[in-house]
């Protein structure tokens, strides 16, 4: 099982649609979770840290499942600028001070007129 | 303004040469790291440093060197070792806490021919 796979995509959908991403993640031990957003060409920016208990900002929310050992990100009302690669990273502390962050591929999403 | 700055954004270089790719940030983060983004793939893991004078290898190290001689400052040294340097680099700093969020600098484009 990968560290870290996230659907591979990629997700073309009309404007105002809902879109639904996954990732899931082999490392119980894992400690953090965020998602981010990479436009093309462009570095990762951070969109969101997720929460035990959910978390909400604007149009996206973020859940995360121990138990199940997933992530999930949900964009409402998709605009033409969410168009992106959202990429789901898992952290883990890999003993005292040193914590590794792994990367999945990420999700291309394309938002259509 | 507080950020990571890489520096040049694109860099060509024959087979054989050594160069070094530049980091600096401005956020006082103690933690460092380098990765190597490839066409469809997730962001590999070159090196990372959690405080200053110390690094270690990532998942990818061979062919590449650093140095962490200022908080400041992780320049990337891509040697003639590595077998296929042509990437998109990618830095990132991070401040040791529970969460423990990354943030990117804008990347260099090395293209070896």
């Amino acid at each position: 099982r990968k560290e870290v796979e996230q659907d591979p995509g990629p997700f073309n959908v009309p404007e105002g649609a809902t879109v639904a991403f996954n990732c899931t993640y082999s490392n119980s031990a894992s400690q953090s979770f965020f998602w981010y957003r990479q436009d093309c060409r462009k570095e990762p920016k951070l969109l969101m840290s997720v929460y035990s208990s959910g978390n909400e900002d604007g149009r996206f929310t973020a859940q995360l499942n121990r138990a199940s050992q997933y992530i999930s990100l949900l964009i409402r009302d998709s605009k033409l600028s969410d168009s992106a690669t959202y990429l789901c990273v898992v952290t883990f502390n890999s003993g005292g001070s040193n914590y590794k962050l792994t990367f999945g591929k990420g999700t291309l999403l394309t938002v259509n007129p | 303004d507080g950020g990571i700055t890489q520096s040049p954004k694109y860099l060509f270089r024959k087979e054989g040469q050594n160069v070094t790719l530049s980091c600096e940030q401005n956020l006082n983060h103690d933690a460092m790291y380098w990765y190597r983004q490839d066409p469809g793939q997730g962001l590999r893991l070159i090196y990372y440093s959690q405080i200053v004078n110390d690094f270690q290898k990532g998942d990818i190290a061979e062919g590449y060197s650093v140095s962490r001689e200022k908080k400041e400052s992780f320049p990337l040294t891509v040697t003639s070792a590595q077998k296929n340097p042509t990437a998109f680099y990618l830095c990132a700093s991070a401040q040791q806490g529970d969460l423990y969020e990354q943030y990117f600098g804008p990347g260099t484009r090395l293209t070896v021919t």
